[in-house]
């Protein structure tokens, strides 16, 4: 069975221009999560959604970071304008019910941003 | 926020030395978890642990919930090259139960 999917893997991009990651949590997974991890640290969540809900995005920036998850499957997560210190690793996990299930991870995109 | 303290920071041993580290909370938390991650990949679970005082076995780890809802440890037995990497604590506290609150990791490195 397929694991957490996303893409790019890396993206190298200048200051105040947007960039887009995508996720495919495993099949039947209805519980999305999209976390940040900038070096050294670990993981913190941005959003959670639970099939197309979003549920928690209170960690969200939301006057520069957006996120969607049509139909309750893929999901994408959006920075317009980018900044300097959004460089970071961006995490996407799955669980198949709610939060108290075990999450399943995928390798994550690092993002630079010069 | 909730928030959890992981030491050491980072730990070089011998292959085949015994390997503890631990995470601390000022509040209590409802489950707590061990992950792995290696580098340029996502964190994988290692133990679960969903009860104040249990002690959970996978292989050659050993983690335990402590009595007191605070604490956790993880001890890995006769180190091998291949558990290099950063492991994680993380836990659901008792204010947001729906929020997985991470460490800061410890990175392990062991030498042949």
């Amino acid at each position: 069975e397929a694991g957490v999917v996303q893409s790019p893997r890396y993206k190298i991009i200048e200051k105040k221009q947007p960039v887009a990651f995508w996720c495919n949590p495993i099949s039947g997974h209805n519980t999305l999560y999209w976390y940040l991890q900038n070096l050294g640290q670990g993981p913190e969540l941005l959003i959670r959604y639970e099939n197309e809900e979003a549920v928690d995005d209170s960690q969200l920036p939301k006057d520069r970071f957006s996120a969607e998850r049509l139909k309750g499957v893929d999901s994408t997560l959006k920075i317009q304008p980018a900044e300097l210190g959004d460089s970071a690793v961006y995490l996407c996990a799955s669980s198949l019910l709610g939060p108290s299930d075990e999450q399943f991870f995928g390798p994550g995109t690092r993002l630079t941003v010069l | 926020g909730q928030q959890l303290n992981q030491s050491p920071q980072s730990m070089f041993i011998q292959e085949g030395e015994d390997v503890s580290m631990n995470c601390t909370s000022s509040s209590i938390f409802n489950t707590w978890l061990w992950y792995k991650q290696d580098p340029g990949e996502g964190p994988v679970l290692l133990i679960a642990l969903y009860k104040a005082g249990e002690l959970t076995s996978n292989g050659r780890l050993t983690a335990q919930f402590g009595i007191t809802r605070k604490d956790s440890f993880l001890n890995i037995s006769a180190s091998i090259p291949s558990d290099v990497g950063i492991y994680f604590c993380a836990g659901h506290g008792s204010s947001n139960t729906g929020k997985l609150i991470f460490g800061q990791g410890t990175t392990l490195q062991v030498k042949p």
